[in-house]
């Protein structure tokens, strides 16, 4: 148990849906880190945050959003939905700003149909 | 903007033999460089982590090296055994950008 929760693991929903990731950090981590990985694919950096502010952002795509709140925990948003966004999300966090290792949630699996 | 390319994308060994995956960043500032396994459906989670400071680092039977003229670092692990099968990324970082910058890679099966 790495000590990041991620919720749902799981969601199925229809294209044109939104739906919201959550991601509980490590206690005492700063950072939070969204990753897309695709089937057989990658690690797609999205977005970063680290207390409360957003730091950088990667490929992330305009339907999406992303937000740390004051007690760390964060969340992903994803709008319009689309067969392609189909993956699974991961969420990791760290103590600081980078050069540290960084702890992934388990990870929720998105499936559009 | 910053880049990692990482190879091979899959590697086959023989099990007790060993096992080298290399990775290029663009970024010459980059100085914080880790590696993690992913399992087949589960989670990335650290094995190996070097800073550009050091140019080598072991632990038991996996190691990693960093060149930091050529901007390469590659993973090695020796004597593999079946439960090192998995997927393996790196990773480069660097203070300032706050991207932490995944390869994109390396399925490793260990062939008993």
């Amino acid at each position: 148990d790495s000590g990041v929760t991620q919720t749902p693991k799981h969601l199925i929903t229809a294209t044109g849906q939104r739906v919201t990731l959550r991601c509980s950090p490590r206690s005492g981590d700063l950072s939070v880190y969204w990753y897309q990985q695709s089937l057989d694919q990658g690690l797609q950096f999205l977005i970063h945050y680290y207390n409360g502010e957003e730091r950088a952002k990667g490929n992330i795509l305009e339907r999406f959003s992303a937000q740390q709140f004051p007690d760390l925990h964060s969340e992903l948003n994803l709008s319009s939905l689309e067969l392609g966004d189909s993956a699974l999300y991961f969420c990791a966090s760290s103590v600081g700003v980078m050069n540290t290792e960084a702890f992934f949630g388990q990870g929720t699996r998105l499936t559009v149909v | 903007g910053e880049n990692v390319e990482q190879h091979p994308s899959t590697l086959s060994v023989q099990e007790g033999d060993s096992a080298v995956i290399k990775c290029t960043y663009s970024d010459s500032a980059s100085n914080y460089f880790p590696w993690y396994k992913q399992e087949l459906g589960k989670r990335p989670q650290l094995i190996i982590d070097i800073r550009s400071n050091v140019g080598e680092k072991k632990d038991q039977r996996i190691a990693v090296t960093l060149n930091k003229t050529a901007k390469h670092f590659s993973l090695h692990i020796t004597e593999t055994q079946p439960e090192d099968s998995a997927v393996y990324f790196c990773a480069a970082s660097k203070i300032g950008t706050y991207k932490y910058i995944f390869g994109t890679g390396t399925r490793l099966k260990v062939l008993a």
